[in-house]
């Protein structure tokens, strides 16, 4: 069975300044995605970024960066430059295999960042 | 607005009574999945769609939970006979799947939820 924990139930941080949150999962896929989901207060979640398995280097988009550590099977997201509108619950999230798609959610970790 | 769509947005009804979700998948999509998501939790897969197929159903859909996608486009999910325990976030999200095997996977686009509370 996959397991995503999230072990950071809420993180606060000042505008401008960095934020790393942490996700561990559990699979026996050798080859999978990673994703982190941005779910802002009563709106859509979105895809922040996206990590192949079998790519060595970690995935940037924007202020958006992972650490992936696959031996240790550790994913986690680095906000840079973090901005009011960052505010948001995050979801780290994996994928069953790579074509079949049903998620496995953590629990989630709120971020605030204060002005 | 060509995103996933939902309807309706907030549902409140009294235990015991039926209700059913809409969801709009975006137009080219043949992947359709639903989820709830209970008060500062992650949300839990429900069942997926492959077209009109209903291909998975997770063992949280009790024999009250039925879903249906007639026509490989929008999707319904009734909820029978509501318990307390039902109330949460009903996600819908869609994506495109070409069927090839170790293809670049798909995002999954997701819909705003229909908030169901159960009294």
């Amino acid at each position: 069975a996959q397991t995503v924990t999230q072990s950071q139930p809420e993180m606060s941080v000042q505008e401008a300044e960095t934020v790393t949150l942490s996700c561990t999962y559990d699979t026996s896929e050798n080859n999978y995605y990673l994703f982190w989901y941005k779910q802002p207060p009563s709106r859509q979640m979105i895809l922040v970024i996206r990590q192949e398995a079998y790519k060595q280097q970690n995935a940037t988009e924007n202020r958006f960066s992972v650490n992936f550590q696959k031996a240790a099977k550790s994913f986690s997201l680095k906000i840079s430059d973090s901005q009011l509108g960052d505010t948001a619950m995050y979801f780290c999230a994996l994928p069953l295999g790579t074509s079949y798609g049903k998620l496995t959610f953590g629990q989630g970790t709120i971020l605030t960042v204060h002005p | 607005d060509t995103g996933v769509s939902q309807d309706p947005r907030h549902k409140i009804t009294k235990r015991g009574q039926n209700v059913t979700f809409r969801c709009d998948p975006i137009s080219e999509h043949n992947r359709l999945y639903w989820y709830r998501q209970t008060l500062g939790q992650g949300p839990e897969f429900l069942t997926y769609f492959q077209n009109e197929a209903q291909l998975e159903k997770s063992r949280l859909l009790s024999d009250r939970f039925s879903a249906e996608r007639p026509k490989g486009s929008f999707s319904t999910l009734e909820i029978q006979r509501t318990e307390q325990g039902d109330s949460a976030m009903y996600l819908c999200a869609s994506s495109s799947f070409s069927g090839t095997s170790g293809s670049s996977y798909n995002e999954q686009f997701f819909g705003p939820g229909t908030r169901l509370t159960v009294l």
